[in-house]
């Protein structure tokens, strides 16, 4: 099983700022198969990246990511207060038919 | 519009049995594959179960290997998850989520049925 870490815990910033979340690999996994997740409080996931870099429908282009390999990182280049909540990187192995989720980051928007 | 909407939640005892449901809609459903994914209170995200090719394949995560069961109805487009020996650590909000074959992201979710295991 690849165990995905995400880091930091939380994030805590002001509007403007620039976040950084990083997800790293237990070993090298597929870009095509990596993706971010955003879950505000009482809802369900919303995809936002896809293969490694790509924004699904409708993301903002604030929102970016990049990596490879066995690390990742999902950045917010301008925070807006909706941008707060929880952040999960996922992977899919394909060899085994299995997901997994990094555990989470929480971000606070100040 | 594309949704899906879970159904059949709710409590039930130590060792007991619960099939969850969930409703497609919008979106031709064998060009998808399909999963069940879970949320305990106050924890992160889990994989649950993937049903992809139609039902050809089927997978589980370890911890309910044996004991839940993944399966569709093409007809009714719909998904279930039969949950049998449930114990206090399936506890969780379950969602169901379409997954694109090409790239396995999960680009459509459901709003999520909640099951809790107590006596």
């Amino acid at each position: 099983e690849i165990v995905l870490t995400q880091s930091p815990g939380t994030l805590s910033l002001s509007p403007g700022e620039r976040a950084t979340f990083s997800c790293r690999a237990s070993q090298t996994v597929s870009s095509s198969y990596f993706a971010w997740y955003q879950q505000k409080p009482g809802q369900a996931p919303r995809l936002l990246i896809y293969g490694a870099s790509n924004r699904a429908t409708g993301i903002p282009d604030r929102f970016s990511g990049s990596g490879s390999g066995s690390a990742f990182t999902l950045t917010i280049g301008t925070l807006k207060p909706e941008d707060s909540g929880l952040y999960y990187c996922q992977q899919y192995t394909s060899s085994r038919g299995e997901f997994s989720f990094g555990q989470g980051t929480k971000l606070e928007i100040k | 519009q594309v949704q899906l909407v879970e159904s059949g939640g709710g409590l039930v005892k130590p060792g007991g049995s619960l099939r969850l449901s969930c409703a497609a809609s919008g979106f031709s459903f064998s060009d998808f594959y399909l999963t069940w994914i879970r949320q305990a209170p106050g924890k992160g995200l889990e994989w649950v179960s993937e049903i992809i090719r139609s039902g050809s394949m089927k997978y589980y995560a370890d911890s309910v290997k044996g004991r839940f069961t993944i399966s569709t109805d093409n007809a009714k487009k719909s998904l279930y998850l039969q949950m049998n020996s449930l114990r206090a650590d399936d506890t969780a909000v379950y969602y169901c989520a379409r997954v694109r074959p090409w790239d396995y992201a999960m680009d459509v979710w459901g709003q999520g049925t909640t099951v809790t295991v107590s006596s």
